[in-house]
This record gives C-alpha cells, structure tokens and sequence, in this order.
C-alpha cells in the first residue's frame, strides 16, 4: 500500500475563517488525486479529481492545488461556514484514501 | 434519482456466520467498489470490479467475498474466516476506469459482530 497522508488530523476554526489543508502522496507514476466531503450521517461527496501538475481547482469557496512532482496537493476554504464542518478525505489514482482531516466550524 | 443504495443500513451478526451486504446502483456505471472504514482510520479497499463479472482484490480482501453478476449490483459476502468483522463499509462506483473518475458512494452499512 502507497500511504496517502493527511495533516492535520482535525481542525477547529470560528465561522469567516479561513483555513486549509494538506494531503501528501506518492508522486511517482501519478495520474490522478481525488478530494471529496463527507458530511456527518451522508455519504462521502466529490469535490474534485485533479490530474495536471499546478493546477487550482475551485468550487464556490473551496479551492484546491496539485503539486505532483512533490507529491502534494492543498485544500483550501476561504470565510469557513458552519455547513462546512466535515471529514475532508483525499485519495489517490490507486484509491488509497487519507485518514482525513475532520473541519468542525463554530459560529 | 439516480445513485447507490446499500442495505441493510445497520446489521448484527453473531461470530461465526458469514453476513452478505448489498449494493445497488442505477447510475450505468462499469466500476464499482467495496471500502471498509474503522475509527481512525483512512477507507481502505476490500475489492474492486470494472467490469461485469470480473472484480480484483484490493488490499483487505481476505475474509471477503463478492460476486459482480449484473452491472448494476456488487454484494459483498463477510465471511467468518474475516478475523475482525466490525466495521462500517462503503460501497461506491465510477463511471471510468479504477482512479480515474469520481466515486460517488452509498450511504453504507454497519456491521456489528456480536
């Protein structure tokens, strides 16, 4: 198994913060980097796949890089909300996923 | 609405009996996959299928069991040589080969050895 790493482990911020996240995989024979959202009591969530080297990706508030001859990428919530409390997984081409960083937003 | 439906949500087995979860999807997709979740921990792969009846072991298969008859359903068999049962498992698919597409997941079932 190809360990896909994730720090931190969990993440406490008020509401309008901003915050981000790293996740670290093995760079070598890369293809492709998956981030998704799970929200308590739903089920895991895409928010991106990302496969180009310095690509950023964004979706509304939430945005995300790629580094992949370091092997990194960083997930990035700008004016963090309380609906964005979750577990933030990542996971790479060959589907190993992180053990997560768990987001909890207060207002 | 079209996605992935497990069941039972919730399920007991007592020690010694080998347990089957379903997974259901209508999404057309060729891949689909079994994880298993403990606390702490990342979701790791118990096994995978692109296509109809053919499927790969991931990296926690032993004590597990699927059958991949239909596009659409991909039942996992917990089967009692499984030394630590306990878990929650998520089924989930893609539309495109391993690694390459989204998965889009079930909402899982928890299985609890008693």
């Amino acid at each position: 198994i190809l360990n896909v790493e994730q720090s931190p482990q969990s993440l406490h911020v008020q509401e309008g913060d901003s915050t981000n996240f790293t996740c670290s995989f093995p760079s070598s024979n890369f293809y492709a980097l998956h981030w998704y959202r799970w929200e308590t009591a739903k089920s895991p969530e895409a928010l991106f796949v990302m496969t180009l080297n310095g690509d950023e990706k964004k979706k509304g508030r939430i945005s995300a890089t790629l580094n992949t001859k370091e092997g990194y990428s960083y997930l990035y919530i700008k004016g963090s909300q309380p609906e964005d409390s979750a577990t933030y997984l990542c996971a790479s081409d060959k589907l190993v996923f992180g053990a997560g960083t768990i987001l909890r937003v207060k207002s | 609405d079209g996605g992935i439906t497990q069941s039972p949500k919730y399920l007991f087995r007592k020690e010694g009996q080998n347990v089957t979860l379903s997974c259901e999807q209508n999404l057309n997709h060729d891949a689909m996959y079994w994880y298993r979740q403990d606390p702490g921990q990342g979701l790791r792969l118990i096994y995978y299928s692109q296509i109809v009846n053919d499927f790969q072991k991931g990296d926690i298969a032993e004590g597990y069991s699927v059958s991949r008859e239909k596009k659409e359903s991909f039942p996992l068999t917990v089967t009692s040589a499984q030394k630590n049962p306990t878990a929650f498992y998520l089924c989930a698919s893609s539309i495109a080969r391993k690694g390459t597409g989204e998965l889009f997941f079930g909402e899982g079932s928890r299985l609890t050895v008693l």
